[in-house]
Protein backbone atom coordinates (compact mmCIF):
# COMPACT_ATOMS: atom_id res chain seq x y z
CA UNK A 1 0.00 0.00 0.00
CA UNK A 2 1.16 3.66 -1.08
CA UNK A 3 2.00 5.65 2.01
CA UNK A 4 3.13 9.09 2.30
CA UNK A 5 5.98 11.13 4.97
CA UNK A 6 5.60 14.76 5.99
CA UNK A 7 8.31 14.58 8.97
CA UNK A 8 7.77 18.23 9.83
CA UNK A 9 5.17 19.11 11.80
CA UNK A 10 5.40 22.52 12.26
CA UNK A 11 7.79 24.58 10.50
CA UNK A 12 8.49 28.51 11.58
CA UNK A 13 10.23 30.54 8.77
CA UNK A 14 10.97 34.62 8.55
CA UNK A 15 8.89 36.60 5.51
CA UNK A 16 10.95 36.46 3.30
CA UNK A 17 13.33 33.71 3.84
CA UNK A 18 13.48 30.53 1.71
CA UNK A 19 10.85 27.43 2.39
CA UNK A 20 11.20 23.67 1.68
CA UNK A 21 8.79 21.10 2.80
CA UNK A 22 9.75 17.50 2.72
CA UNK A 23 7.73 14.98 1.54
CA UNK A 24 8.50 11.41 1.06
CA UNK A 25 6.80 8.63 -0.36
CA UNK A 26 6.30 4.64 -0.79
CA UNK A 27 5.01 3.12 -3.85
CA UNK A 28 6.00 0.47 -5.90
CA UNK A 29 5.89 2.70 -9.10
CA UNK A 30 6.08 5.85 -10.14
CA UNK A 31 2.38 7.71 -8.55
CA UNK A 32 1.03 10.84 -9.68
CA UNK A 33 2.39 13.73 -6.77
CA UNK A 34 0.55 16.09 -5.51
CA UNK A 35 0.66 19.41 -3.35
CA UNK A 36 -1.98 21.14 -1.85
CA UNK A 37 -2.24 23.78 0.94
CA UNK A 38 -5.11 24.49 3.06
CA UNK A 39 -5.75 28.20 4.96
CA UNK A 40 -7.71 28.37 8.53
CA UNK A 41 -11.59 27.39 7.95
CA UNK A 42 -10.29 26.96 4.05
CA UNK A 43 -10.95 23.84 1.90
CA UNK A 44 -7.90 22.71 0.32
CA UNK A 45 -6.02 24.20 -3.05
CA UNK A 46 -3.95 22.28 -5.13
CA UNK A 47 -0.82 23.62 -5.36
CA UNK A 48 0.90 21.65 -7.93
CA UNK A 49 1.15 17.96 -9.47
CA UNK A 50 3.67 15.45 -11.30
CA UNK A 51 2.24 13.11 -13.72
CA UNK A 52 5.28 13.11 -15.85
CA UNK A 53 8.12 14.64 -17.38
CA UNK A 54 10.15 17.47 -16.21
CA UNK A 55 10.87 16.36 -12.78
CA UNK A 56 10.62 20.28 -11.36
CA UNK A 57 7.24 21.62 -11.64
CA UNK A 58 5.84 24.89 -11.30
CA UNK A 59 2.68 25.71 -9.38
CA UNK A 60 0.92 28.64 -8.30
CA UNK A 61 1.55 31.37 -5.68
CA UNK A 62 5.48 31.06 -6.47
CA UNK A 63 5.98 27.45 -5.03
CA UNK A 64 7.81 24.61 -6.54
CA UNK A 65 8.64 21.37 -6.66
CA UNK A 66 11.43 18.95 -7.36
CA UNK A 67 10.55 14.81 -7.94
CA UNK A 68 14.22 12.56 -6.96
CA UNK A 69 12.75 9.17 -8.00
CA UNK A 70 16.25 8.00 -6.68
CA UNK A 71 14.92 9.43 -2.82
CA UNK A 72 11.38 9.15 -3.28
CA UNK A 73 10.79 12.31 -2.74
CA UNK A 74 8.71 15.40 -3.85
CA UNK A 75 9.81 18.14 -2.07
CA UNK A 76 7.92 21.52 -2.00
CA UNK A 77 9.99 25.02 -2.27
CA UNK A 78 9.44 28.52 -2.26
CA UNK A 79 12.17 30.84 -2.40
CA UNK A 80 10.82 34.09 -0.81
CA UNK A 81 7.56 33.49 1.86
CA UNK A 82 4.73 36.03 2.15
CA UNK A 83 3.02 36.03 5.71
CA UNK A 84 -0.16 34.87 3.58
CA UNK A 85 1.62 31.43 3.24
CA UNK A 86 1.08 30.63 6.90
CA UNK A 87 -0.93 27.86 6.29
CA UNK A 88 -1.39 23.65 6.63
CA UNK A 89 0.36 21.79 3.56
CA UNK A 90 -0.47 18.47 2.46
CA UNK A 91 1.47 15.90 0.23
CA UNK A 92 -0.55 13.35 -1.65
CA UNK A 93 -0.35 10.45 -3.98
CA UNK A 94 -2.18 8.46 -5.98
CA UNK A 95 -1.41 5.21 -8.49
CA UNK A 96 -2.63 6.56 -11.13
CA UNK A 97 -5.89 8.58 -12.58
CA UNK A 98 -9.39 8.15 -10.74
CA UNK A 99 -7.52 6.58 -7.72
CA UNK A 100 -7.75 7.22 -4.52
CA UNK A 101 -5.14 10.25 -2.85
CA UNK A 102 -3.06 8.87 0.27
CA UNK A 103 -2.24 11.92 1.99
CA UNK A 104 0.74 13.33 4.74
CA UNK A 105 0.14 14.01 7.79
CA UNK A 106 0.85 17.74 7.02
CA UNK A 107 3.28 20.23 7.96
CA UNK A 108 1.88 23.54 9.41
CA UNK A 109 3.86 26.62 7.93
CA UNK A 110 4.13 29.70 10.47
CA UNK A 111 5.27 32.96 9.25
CA UNK A 112 7.08 34.91 11.66
CA UNK A 113 7.55 39.30 11.20
CA UNK B 1 -10.93 21.57 -14.10
CA UNK B 2 -14.13 20.39 -12.62
CA UNK B 3 -16.06 22.30 -9.71
CA UNK B 4 -17.37 20.94 -7.02
CA UNK B 5 -20.76 22.56 -4.60
CA UNK B 6 -20.54 21.20 -1.28
CA UNK B 7 -23.58 21.54 0.89
CA UNK B 8 -24.52 22.14 3.77
CA UNK B 9 -21.31 24.19 4.55
CA UNK B 10 -21.49 23.41 8.26
CA UNK B 11 -24.07 21.69 10.72
CA UNK B 12 -24.38 21.11 14.50
CA UNK B 13 -26.46 18.26 15.26
CA UNK B 14 -27.94 16.44 18.14
CA UNK B 15 -26.10 13.04 18.69
CA UNK B 16 -27.96 9.95 17.55
CA UNK B 17 -29.43 11.93 14.35
CA UNK B 18 -28.85 11.76 10.91
CA UNK B 19 -27.07 14.36 8.37
CA UNK B 20 -26.44 14.07 4.63
CA UNK B 21 -23.84 15.89 2.84
CA UNK B 22 -24.51 16.58 -0.76
CA UNK B 23 -21.62 17.10 -3.93
CA UNK B 24 -22.60 18.55 -7.04
CA UNK B 25 -20.07 18.50 -9.71
CA UNK B 26 -20.17 20.72 -12.82
CA UNK B 27 -19.09 17.78 -15.60
CA UNK B 28 -19.69 14.17 -15.69
CA UNK B 29 -17.27 12.38 -13.69
CA UNK B 30 -16.62 8.62 -13.27
CA UNK B 31 -15.54 8.15 -9.31
CA UNK B 32 -15.76 10.48 -6.48
CA UNK B 33 -13.94 10.29 -3.54
CA UNK B 34 -15.43 10.80 -0.09
CA UNK B 35 -12.96 12.07 2.85
CA UNK B 36 -12.89 12.94 6.74
CA UNK B 37 -10.70 15.15 8.24
CA UNK B 38 -10.31 14.98 12.51
CA UNK B 39 -9.54 18.41 14.19
CA UNK B 40 -5.96 18.50 13.76
CA UNK B 41 -5.58 15.89 11.93
CA UNK B 42 -5.19 15.38 7.73
CA UNK B 43 -7.43 13.95 5.21
CA UNK B 44 -8.55 10.21 5.05
CA UNK B 45 -10.64 8.23 2.40
CA UNK B 46 -13.95 7.11 3.50
CA UNK B 47 -15.30 5.62 0.44
CA UNK B 48 -15.06 5.50 -3.31
CA UNK B 49 -18.44 6.13 -5.21
CA UNK B 50 -18.73 4.73 -8.70
CA UNK B 51 -21.70 5.74 -10.50
CA UNK B 52 -24.14 2.60 -10.83
CA UNK B 53 -22.52 0.58 -8.46
CA UNK B 54 -21.80 0.23 -5.05
CA UNK B 55 -19.43 2.56 -2.94
CA UNK B 56 -16.34 1.33 -1.92
CA UNK B 57 -15.37 1.62 1.59
CA UNK B 58 -11.79 1.96 3.67
CA UNK B 59 -10.99 -0.25 6.33
CA UNK B 60 -12.76 1.22 9.18
CA UNK B 61 -15.40 2.74 7.34
CA UNK B 62 -18.73 0.82 7.07
CA UNK B 63 -21.91 1.14 4.92
CA UNK B 64 -24.15 1.66 7.30
CA UNK B 65 -22.88 4.40 9.41
CA UNK B 66 -21.33 5.97 5.83
CA UNK B 67 -24.23 5.20 3.30
CA UNK B 68 -23.54 6.87 -0.33
CA UNK B 69 -25.66 7.28 -3.00
CA UNK B 70 -24.34 8.05 -6.33
CA UNK B 71 -27.54 8.31 -9.18
CA UNK B 72 -25.30 9.99 -11.64
CA UNK B 73 -22.31 11.26 -13.01
CA UNK B 74 -22.28 14.61 -11.71
CA UNK B 75 -23.84 13.99 -7.73
CA UNK B 76 -23.62 12.09 -4.81
CA UNK B 77 -24.48 12.20 -1.45
CA UNK B 78 -22.83 11.28 2.10
CA UNK B 79 -24.63 10.46 5.05
CA UNK B 80 -23.58 10.24 8.52
CA UNK B 81 -25.67 8.17 10.69
CA UNK B 82 -26.78 7.69 13.84
CA UNK B 83 -23.79 10.79 14.74
CA UNK B 84 -21.50 10.91 18.07
CA UNK B 85 -19.13 12.78 18.87
CA UNK B 86 -16.64 11.65 17.27
CA UNK B 87 -18.07 12.01 14.34
CA UNK B 88 -17.44 15.57 14.56
CA UNK B 89 -14.86 16.58 11.45
CA UNK B 90 -14.82 18.23 7.91
CA UNK B 91 -16.20 16.00 5.43
CA UNK B 92 -15.01 16.49 1.84
CA UNK B 93 -15.54 15.29 -2.00
CA UNK B 94 -13.15 15.18 -4.30
CA UNK B 95 -13.39 14.37 -8.02
CA UNK B 96 -10.45 13.41 -10.44
CA UNK B 97 -10.30 17.15 -12.54
CA UNK B 98 -8.68 15.23 -15.85
CA UNK B 99 -5.66 16.51 -15.92
CA UNK B 100 -5.63 19.46 -13.55
CA UNK B 101 -5.24 17.64 -10.42
CA UNK B 102 -7.95 16.14 -8.12
CA UNK B 103 -10.43 18.99 -6.78
CA UNK B 104 -12.21 19.15 -3.68
CA UNK B 105 -16.10 20.60 -2.55
CA UNK B 106 -15.56 23.24 0.16
CA UNK B 107 -15.61 20.64 2.67
CA UNK B 108 -18.41 20.49 5.59
CA UNK B 109 -18.04 21.12 9.16
CA UNK B 110 -19.48 19.01 11.23
CA UNK B 111 -20.21 19.25 14.78
CA UNK B 112 -21.75 16.53 17.05
CA UNK B 113 -23.36 17.63 20.21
Amino acid sequence: AQSVTQPDIHITVSEGASLELRCNYSYGATPYLFWYVQSPGQGLQLLLKYFSGDTLVQGIKGFEAEFKRSQSSFNLRKPSVHWSDAAEYFCAVAPGRNEKLTFGTGTRLTIIP
Amino acid sequence: SAVISQKPSRDICQRGTSLTIQCQVDSQVTMMFWYRQQPGQSLTLIATANQGSEATYESGFVIDKFPISRPNLTFSTLTVSNMSPEDSSIYLCSVDGQGSGYTFGSGTRLTVV
